[in-house]
């Protein structure tokens, strides 16, 4: 079993869609929790960051964080067709960070 | 703030020859810079832990002899891939931990390595 599962998509979503983003992990001692946007052939980009259980906004994202499930999502409202990309979750103990497959979003206008 | 340089963005090389990829943090200082190494549709792969002033840290099956990396100062850290060959070929991005602080990356553009 991989240390964080994130589903590769493709996800497909038409512009003004609610786009749900999630990632499921195995080891507990994850106590920080990151979403990165990397655009084809970029290095990724810090979008959300998030210290331990709980919900984090930033304009049209929103991240959360169920530590008791293992499980953390990103909500994008209002998606638009710039924000297709490929999202990476990441999280780590403090010392090691791990990351996810990466789901390919594509929001058509 | 927080932004990270690489150079080259691209490089296309003969078999055999060695390129050397640069990591600059342009802001920020950085006792910690990483390695990643990022195959098509897949996501990215930890390759070394590069700390200012010492030996980098190489995940298991990375061969430290044909990724040389050396992190000279807080803002640079280089990657050489000696004696490239065709399997070599990807994309190469660097991350680098601002001081002081921990669990937020921020990465380079990426360095795309073409190996004839």
């Amino acid at each position: 079993q991989k240390e964080v599962e994130q589903d590769p998509g493709p996800l497909s979503v038409p512009e003004g869609a609610i786009v749900s983003l999630n990632c499921t992990y195995s080891n507990s001692a994850f106590q920080y929790f990151m979403w990165y946007r990397q655009y084809s052939r970029k290095g990724p980009e810090l979008l959300m960051y998030t210290y331990s259980s709980g919900n984090k906004e930033d304009g049209r994202f929103t991240a959360q964080v169920d530590k008791s499930s293992k499980y953390i999502s990103l909500f994008i409202r209002d998606s638009q067709p710039s924000d297709s990309a490929t999202y990476l979750c990441a999280m780590s103990t403090g010392n090691d960070m791990r990351f996810g497959a990466g789901t390919r979003l594509t929001v058509k206008p | 703030g927080a932004v990270v340089s690489q150079h080259p963005s691209r490089v296309i090389c003969k078999s055999g020859t060695s390129v050397k990829i640069e990591c600059r943090s342009l802001d920020f200082q950085a006792t910690t810079m990483f390695w990643y190494r990022q195959f098509p549709k897949q996501s990215l792969m930890l390759m070394a832990t590069s700390n200012e002033g010492s030996k980098a840290t190489y995940e298991q099956g990375v061969e430290k002899d044909k990724f040389l990396i050396n992190h000279a100062s807080l803002t640079l850290s280089t990657l050489t891939v000696t004696s490239a060959h065709p399997e070599d070929s990807s994309f190469y991005i660097c991350s680098a931990v601002p001081v002081p602080r921990i669990n937020e990356q921020f990465f380079g553009p990426g360095t795309r390595l073409t190996v004839l």
